[in-house]
């Protein structure tokens, strides 16, 4: 069964400072997806990995894969406080079906 | 606007009672997902419709009942609803065939089960 492991879960940063949201996963998977939910809302897409050694950057976040070390991570550079919210991992088995991290709270104070 | 679009978005009921939450996208897309929310913002597939074909069935209570009577739509009937059953449900649509078989998510529906 795939597992899908985010740390940490709560992060309450400075704005300006760095951090790295990590996603381990636990068996070969063919794509990772990075999402945001804003309190109340829907989720928002923001970042899809195919391959090993993918980086994608929008804006302050950027994303990478390591297949083989079978772990994402989600960098934010220089944070704001619209930054704000909760951030899922998902992982897809070529089975069209994601399996979720718990999520991770992040709250960035002024 | 180019979405996936859910009714109702608040919904409170009484145990016991039957509801139905429906789902439309207007992307295009072939397959479409319902996922629970719980109270812990956790996140887990429950069905999964492709082109009207049921392709995953989680382990779910037989309460539930998705019904899907276009690749368009896809609805949710929940019977004899118990306290347990209050979560966000949100709704989701992909393209199978493509590269990233993104999957672009409803509002939610917040049920209330009192």
């Amino acid at each position: 069964e795939l597992k899908v492991e985010q740390n940490p879960l709560f992060l309450s940063m400075q704005e300006g400072k760095n951090y790295t949201i990590y996603c381990n996963y636990s068996t070969t998977s063919d794509r990772l997806y990075w999402y945001r939910q804003d309190p109340g809302k829907s989720l928002e897409s923001l970042f899809v990995l195919l391959s090993n050694g993918a980086v994608k950057q929008e804006g302050r976040l950027m994303a990478s894969l390591d297949t083989k070390a079978r772990l994402s991570t989600l960098h934010i550079t220089a944070a704001v406080h619209d930054l704000s919210a909760t951030y899922f991992c998902a992982v897809d088995r070529s089975n069209y079906k994601l399996t979720f991290g718990k999520g991770t709270l992040l709250t960035v104070n002024p | 606007d180019t979405a996936v679009s859910q009714t109702p978005k608040y919904l409170v009921t009484q145990m016991g009672n039957d509801k139905s939450i429906k789902c439309e996208q207007n992307l295009g897309h072939d397959t479409m997902y319902w996922y629970k929310q719980d109270s812990k913002k956790f996140l887990k597939i429950m069905f999964s419709y492709n082109n009207k074909e049921l392709i995953i069935n989680e382990t779910v209570p037989n309460r539930f009942s998705p019904k899907s009577p276009d690749k368009a739509h896809l609805n949710l009937h929940i019977n004899s609803l118990e306290l347990g059953d209050s979560a966000v449900y949100f709704c989701a649509s992909t393209s199978r065939g493509s590269s990233y078989n993104e999957q672009f998510f409803g509002p939610g529906t917040r049920l209330t089960v009192l």
